[in-house]
């Protein structure tokens, strides 16, 4: 089934450590997103890329990198984790051309003690 | 900046209808669409509306848009407890999508 696939599920994660959010779509589409998901806050973008070998910073960027390779993989890193970090985190994808909705993956829930 | 604000809770019995809210700020917002999350899994694109339309209708769903007031709803008739969930209201604009807080919906036997 085409879609979005994020990996881990959940992950604990001692402050300080280093961790990727791997996400990968198999729908060829251009744009890929990565936002967080918090009680109350609703979802806020992290980063972006519109297409391939470009990146973008969205709403709250501080303390992620992303790179896009490809097409396909949109990995996630925390370079240093915080308990701030601990959330909800979602991968997403559109086609990228004109007007076109977001599909989302499952969701890493990343909690950092 | 632009914001997308809905009321955080909503109970309905099952067979109701429910109707849930949501306003936005944005006039050049072009999509506006409504997401359903389960528990545990990511957001499912429901239903979409484009901003030159006033009503969707989609088996059990309604949207109904009024631009003038910036005001979007979404109606699911006939309530089945598989529908409580949360309900994402969000805005687009190119590529730039803004979603709002979710709507916690309950459906009660």
């Amino acid at each position: 089934i085409a879609g979005i696939t994020q990996a881990p599920t959940s992950q604990i994660l001692a402050a300080g450590r280093r961790m990727t959010l791997r996400c990968t779509q198999d729908m060829r589409h251009n744009a890929m997103y990565w936002y967080r998901q918090d009680l109350g806050l609703g979802l806020r973008l992290i980063h972006y890329s519109n297409t391939a070998g470009t990146t973008g910073k969205g709403e709250v960027p501080d303390g992620y990198s992303v790179s896009r390779a490809n097409t396909d993989d949109f990995p996630l890193t925390l370079a240093s984790a915080v308990p701030s970090q601990t959330s909800v985190y979602f991968c997403a994808s559109s086609p990228g051309q004109g007007e076109s909705p977001l599909h989302f993956g499952n969701g890493t829930r990343l909690t950092v003690t | 900046g632009e914001d997308v604000e809905q009321s955080l809770f909503l109970s309905v019995r099952e067979g109701d209808s429910s109707v849930i809210n949501c306003t936005y700020t944005d006039s050049s917002s072009t999509y506006l669409y409504w997401y359903k999350q389960e528990p545990g899994a990511g957001l499912q694109l429901l239903t979409y509306i484009f901003s030159n339309m006033d009503m969707k209708q989609d088996q059990r769903l309604t949207v109904l848009l009024n631009k003038k007031d910036k005001h979007l709803s979404l109606r699911i008739a006939d309530t089945q407890t598989g529908d409580s969930a949360i309900y994402f209201c969000a805005e687009s604009w190119g590529q730039n999508f803004v979603f709002g807080p979710g709507t916690r919906l309950s459906v009660l036997p």
